[in-house]
């Protein structure tokens, strides 16, 4: 099974919500990813878990706050986002971080208004 | 090939027929390499992959070949479907990537791929 699942699959939310998106995969893998996509652009790389710590932050903005409560989840609380915070955000995970294949979740299309 | 503004080069053939996907890559460091298929409004799907310490891998239908002389990447998917319609992205991975955090992938600018039946 290398299935990576990621919730809600849509989200509208304001600029002054506060929302989190959630990244599930149970394949045992210790390394997890957040990345950001825009239309017609590739992924680019926000942040990396680790054995369950912040190994790399992208210097993304703190309106961004990642969390990793146990090896099998991988959260991304939104605060106080802009519209040009509007894309795909993909979760993907791999046994490690070193030269390792990432797998990738379906995403979350996060639109603000 | 190379994407300019908000344009992704893209490659039209027949179904049926064979295709090349190239990527170049910049970091001559880099000794793993991914291919990933992007349907639209999904996540990128892993393809096929390739370690530098070979330059050619055969999956089902596809190919991948490696050239580290003129760090060059390609992807042959043979006899393409509709169902390959899609855009492909080639990953990179170093060990020198992301100053000195080992292991992340750098993802090429992308190659849409369309089908005509």
């Amino acid at each position: 099974d290398t299935e990576v699942t990621q919730t809600p699959k849509h989200l509208v939310m304001g600029m002054t919500n506060k929302k989190s998106l959630k990244c599930e995969q149970h394949m045992g893998h210790r390394a997890m990813y957040w990345y950001k996509q825009k239309a017609k652009k590739p992924p680019e790389l926000m942040f990396v878990y680790s054995y369950e710590k912040l190994s790399i932050n992208e210097s993304v903005p703190s309106r961004f706050s990642p969390e990793c409560p146990n090896s099998s989840l991988l959260n991304l609380h939104l605060h106080a986002l802009q519209p040009e915070d509007s894309a795909l955000y993909l979760c993907a995970s791999s046994q490690v971080v070193r030269e390792d294949t990432q797998y990738f979740g379906p995403g979350t299309r996060l639109t603000v208004l | 090939g190379e994407s300019v503004g908000l344009h992704l080069p893209t490659l039209s053939v027949q179904e049926g027929d064979n295709s090349i996907i190239n990527c170049a890559y910049s970091n001559s460091a880099s000794d793993y390499f991914i291919w990933y298929k992007q349907e639209s409004g999904k996540g990128p799907q892993f393809i096929i992959d390739i370690r530098s310490n070979m330059d050619k891998r055969q999956g089902q239908r596809v190919t991948v070949l490696l050239n580290k002389t003129v760090k060059h990447l390609s992807l042959q998917i043979a006899a393409t479907q509709p169902g390959d319609s899609a855009v492909y992205f080639c990953a990179e991975n170093s060990l020198m990537n992301y100053g000195g955090s080992q292991g992340n992938l750098i993802f090429g600018k992308g190659t849409k791929l369309s089908v005509k039946p």
